[in-house]
């Protein structure tokens, strides 16, 4: 089956630095891969959606600046939360397509908690 | 807009007990529905589909059948084991992949 990894799965950091999220593919290629962010007890919500050689497409109301999202291969996402703040602590899950099995099938990375101080 | 509302948790069962989570939506269009499913310490796996009305999906003994009348989607399992113990969500999706969630209904089966 499809699998996808995130590292790291936990981080804590000081308020004002950046953290870089990595989602990766592990056995196939991902042409597009999304960003979620999930509050406690809440759903998932949309962040932005990455492909793989062009910009983000971000959803209303996420700042671009402030989540950068590079998709710099087919098997790789990265989310950098830039100067963080306690308010952007939550659960980031990522995941990716993979057309070659079935259409409108994600793949879930099993998420990365992140904690600001 | 389009949107899924599921039941709130969490659900408590004793094993081989009936399992429902409801789960009802709105969508402009013909959007798919799915049931996804979060082990602890796991990541979101798809658990099952249908993609039109009237279609059931089914996988390791759940089922829910896509019903447009009542916009619904409807999880059930006729008897759950310890095993099944998650998180589940409802979501649909309109044109591609774009995904949208329920809150997640947490399960608790007890031996």
């Amino acid at each position: 089956g499809a699998v996808v990894s995130q590292h790291p799965s936990r981080v804590i950091c000081k308020s004002g630095t950046s953290v870089k999220i990595e989602c990766r593919s592990l056995d196939f290629q991902a042409t597009t891969m999304f960003w979620y962010r999930q509050f406690p007890k809440q759903s998932l919500m949309l962040m932005a959606t990455s492909n793989e050689g062009s910009k983000a497409t971000y959803e209303q109301g996420v700042e671009k600046d402030k989540f950068l999202i590079n998709h710099a291969s087919l098997t790789l996402s990265t989310l950098t939360v830039t100067s963080a703040h306690p308010e952007d602590s939550s659960f980031y899950i990522c995941s990716a397509d993979n057309q070659g099995l079935s259409q409108e099938t994600q793949y879930f990375g099993p998420g990365t908690r992140l904690l600001v101080l | 807009g389009n949107s899924v509302t599921q039941m709130e948790g969490p659900v408590t069962l004793s094993e081989e007990a009936f399992l429902t989570i409801n789960c009802t939506y709105t969508a402009t269009g013909y959007p798919s529905l799915f049931w996804y499913v979060q082990y602890p310490g796991e990541g979101l796996q798809l658990l099952l589909k249908a993609t039109k009305a009237d279609d059931k999906g089914s996988n390791k003994g759940f089922e829910a059948t896509y019903r447009k009348e009542t916009t619904s989607f409807h999880l059930e399992k006729g008897s759950v084991q310890v095993s099944d113990s998650a998180v589940y969500f409802c979501a649909l999706a309109t044109g591609g992949f774009k995904t949208i969630f329920g809150a997640g209904t947490r399960l608790f089966v007890k031996a």
